[in-house]
């Protein structure tokens, strides 16, 4: 098993520019989470996906962040437009039902 | 969810067991305790979880209070790979209705000396 798969590892950016990051999630589980790293504030859940609908979207920052899972193997996190302050690590995690959540290695954002 | 209070630092020995406390006093009948690790510059990783028995696996055992107000994670035999953050966290459980939130907190730092 890949595990929870995600890309980029590293991204850098030009303040105002449109930034997608990328999961893969773990074959068959049904949740999808997306957390957002910084020193500041720590480890955030953003949204979470059931069966591919969002459930719960109460922690994206601002309408700049949107999230999408057209299916069970993908989803995406967009930035639009990226400021300084959306740097950080976004780690997307996956889960069976409720249990134990895979974290995948995060994507390293910063925003120049 | 409830709230949990744990020591932001702690050190332990190579080879010995380590330790991590977790105060949750305001723990619900229905609520789990979890604990899940972060070694630097990776994801969180999930260790171990209870909800009034002591548990145990391949990484770690889980001591819960009788009255569930505080929770021990014990490392029997630490290595210097186990040197990381180590959260722990309180929440419903799967069929209690909450959908699988995980609050993280701050943590505790463990650091595994030679």
């Amino acid at each position: 098993d890949a595990g929870v798969i995600q890309s980029p590892r590293h991204e850098v950016t030009e303040m105002g520019q449109e930034v997608t990051l990328r999961c893969k999630p773990i074959s068959g589980h049904d949740y999808l989470f997306w957390y957002r790293q910084t020193m500041m504030r720590g480890l955030e859940l953003l949204i979470y996906f059931n069966n591919n609908v969002p459930i719960d979207d109460s922690g994206m920052p601002e309408d700049r962040f949107s999230a999408k899972m057209p299916n069970a193997s993908f989803s995406t996190l967009k930035i639009q437009p990226s400021e300084p302050r959306d740097s950080a690590v976004y780690f997307c995690a996956s889960s069976l039902g409720g249990g134990q959540q895979f974290f995948g290695p995060g994507t390293r954002l910063t925003v120049l | 969810d409830a709230k949990t209070t744990q020591p932001p630092s702690m050190d332990c020995a190579e080879g010995r067991a380590a330790n991590l406390p977790c105060n949750h006093s305001t723990i619900s009948g229905n609520e789990y305790v979890y604990w899940y690790r972060q070694i630097h510059s990776q994801g969180p990783q999930y260790i171990i979880h209870g909800l009034k028995n002591n548990e145990t696996n391949e990484m770690a055992s889980l001591i819960i209070t009788e009255d569930r107000k505080s929770s021990t994670l014990i490392l029997p035999h630490a290595t210097l790979r186990d040197t990381a953050v180590y959260y722990c966290i309180v929440r419903v459980g799967f069929w209690g209705g909450n959908t699988g939130k995980l609050i993280f907190g701050q943590g505790t730092t463990l650091q595994v000396k030679p």
